[in-house]
C-alpha cells in the first residue's frame, strides 16, 4: 500500500492521559499536514512540517499538543493531559511539491 | 482568514437523479480541492481545480477563480455516492486548507 497510513486507527483514553498518533507519509513526499475534526465539522489545520522542520503551528495546538517529524519521514503527534474536548478525528495528509493533499484514514479519539 | 461556505447542507437524492454542491471563498485562493468523505472518515481525493473545469466519469467540477465559487457535479447518483463531501482552499507557500462545513449527500435506492 502506497497511501498514508495511521496508526492507531481507534484510541480510547481516560481524561488526563497521554496519548500519541502516527502518520506515515507516501514515500518521498516532503509536506505533512495535521488536521482535525470534530463532530459534523470541516477539518481544521493543526500544524506542518517541511520534510523534518515544523514551520507552521495552529493557535489550536494548545501546550499539550506537540508533533514531531525525526528525519522528514513519519510524523507523531502527542496529546498530553488529555481533555474530553481532544476527543475528535485526527487526520494527516502528505504532499508531494504541492499543492495536491492526500489524506489518510485518521484516527478516532474518544476522551472518557 | 478566509471563510468557505458549502451549499446546501444537507441534500437527499433519488438513486439516479444529478446534483449541484456549491463551494464560495470569502478570499481568492491559488489552491482548491473536492473531497468526498467516507463513512469510515477518510477523505478521498475528488478533484484538485484551483480554475477551469475537469470531468471523471460522472463528476465533474468547475472553480470560477474571479467570483471565488467551485461547483461540483454529480450526474446519475448511485447509493454509493453517499457521505460528506467537502471543498478546502488555500493560498501559496504553505498550502495549508481551509476547509468548508461539508455537504451531506444520502441517495436513496
Amino acid at each position: 500500500d502506497t497511501g498514508v497510513s495511521q496508526n492507531p486507527r481507534h484510541k480510547i483514553t481516560k481524561r488526563g492521559q497521554n496519548v500519541t498518533f502516527r502518520c506515515d507519509p507516501i514515500s518521498e513526499h516532503n509536506r505533512l499536514y495535521w488536521y482535525r475534526q470534530t463532530l459534523g465539522q470541516g477539518p481544521e489545520f493543526l500544524t506542518y512540517f517541511q520534510n523534518e522542520a515544523q514551520l507552521e503551528k495552529s493557535r489550536l495546538l494548545s501546550d499539550r499538543f506537540s508533533a514531531e517529524r525525526p528525519k522528514g519521514s513519519f510524523s507523531t503527534l502527542e496529546i498530553q493531559r488529555t481533555e474530553q474536548g481532544d476527543s475528535a478525528m485526527y487526520l494527516c495528509a502528505s504532499v508531494i511539491g504541492g499543492p495536491e493533499q492526500f489524506f489518510g484514514p485518521g484516527t478516532r479519539l474518544t476522551v472518557l | 482568514g478566509i471563510q468557505v461556505e458549502q451549499s446546501p447542507p444537507d441534500l437527499i437524492l433519488q438513486e439516479g437523479a444529478n446534483s449541484t454542491l456549491r463551494c464560495n471563498f470569502s478570499d481568492s485562493v491559488n489552491n482548491l480541492q473536492w473531497f468526498h468523505q467516507n463513512p469510515w472518515g477518510q477523505l478521498i481525493n475528488l478533484f484538485y481545480i484551483p480554475s477551469g473545469t475537469k470531468q471523471n466519469g460522472r463528476l465533474s467540477a468547475t472553480t470560477v477563480a474571479t467570483e471565488r465559487y467551485s461547483l461540483l457535479y454529480i450526474s446519475s447518483s448511485q447509493t454509493t455516492d453517499s457521505g460528506v463531501y467537502f471543498c478546502a482552499g488555500g493560498t501559496s507557500g504553505t498550502y495549508k486548507y481551509i476547509f468548508g462545513t461539508g455537504t451531506r449527500l444520502k441517495v436513496l435506492a
